[in-house]
């Protein structure tokens, strides 16, 4: 089955700092990929559209300078949150769709900003 | 927008059935099913597609009512492996395949 591979699945940073999440589609190609936040015990809720090649479409109140989005091949997308407060601590995790079958998710990164 | 999802929460005891709704206001092309465990990402279990159909997944199937755009996941004969947060996610036609998640429902199997 399809494979999602994303890294790092914690990391610690400090305030102010930078950080790069990765997203790797294994076994197929992915024109398309997904960016998911999660609080705990909170739904799933759609940040950004990964589009391979162009621009990524943000949701609405998603600070598109704040999360860059590079979606440079067909296999991998990043996530990078700029200038991190606490309050982006969150588990953020990618999905890709092979195929018309449902969509498979990363393992998902916590990320805890001090 | 995000579909509805009930009931919130649900406690079972092994070997007891469950229904777990979804629905949307929206037209939607497909209905997903997932599963997430605490502090993992979610696992797919099912999508229907638009047309009606009805699937099935071991002891976990699910509907979907094109007209009502609703959705609705059965577990059978519960294990404890199916406790976790179940999501149903929503793609609406020209929705450039983006899933919109429900709130999620959590359940618990006990022995």
């Amino acid at each position: 089955g399809a494979v999602v591979s994303q890294h790092p699945s914690r990391v610690i940073c400090k305030s102010g700092t930078s950080v790069k999440i990765e997203c790797r589609s294994l076994d197929f190609q992915a024109t398309t990929m997904f960016w998911y936040r999660q609080f705990p015990k909170q739904s799933l809720m759609l940040m950004a559209t990964s589009n391979e090649g162009s621009k990524a479409t943000y949701e609405q109140g998603v600070e598109k300078d704040k999360f860059l989005i590079n979606h440079a091949s067909l296999t991998l997308s990043t996530l990078t949150v700029t200038s991190a407060h606490p309050e982006d601590s969150s588990f953020y995790i990618c999905s890709a769709r092979d195929q018309g079958v449902g969509y498979t998710f990363g393992s998902g990164t916590r990320l805890t900003v001090v | 927008q995000q579909p509805v999802q009930s009931p919130q929460a649900v406690i079972l005891r092994e070997g007891e059935d469950a229904v777990i709704n979804c629905s949307s206001s929206k037209a939607l092309y497909s209905v997903h099913w997932y599963r997430q465990k605490h502090g993992e990402a979610p696992v797919f279990l099912m999508i229907l597609l638009k047309g009606g159909e009805q699937k099935g997944h071991e002891k976990i199937s699910a509907s979907f009512n094109e007209k009502k755009q609703q959705s609705s996941l059965y577990l059978t004969a519960s294990q404890l492996s199916y406790s976790g947060t179940y999501f149903c996610g929503t793609e609406r036609a020209g929705g450039y395949q983006k899933v919109t998640f429900g709130i999620g429902t959590k359940l618990q199997v006990i022995p």
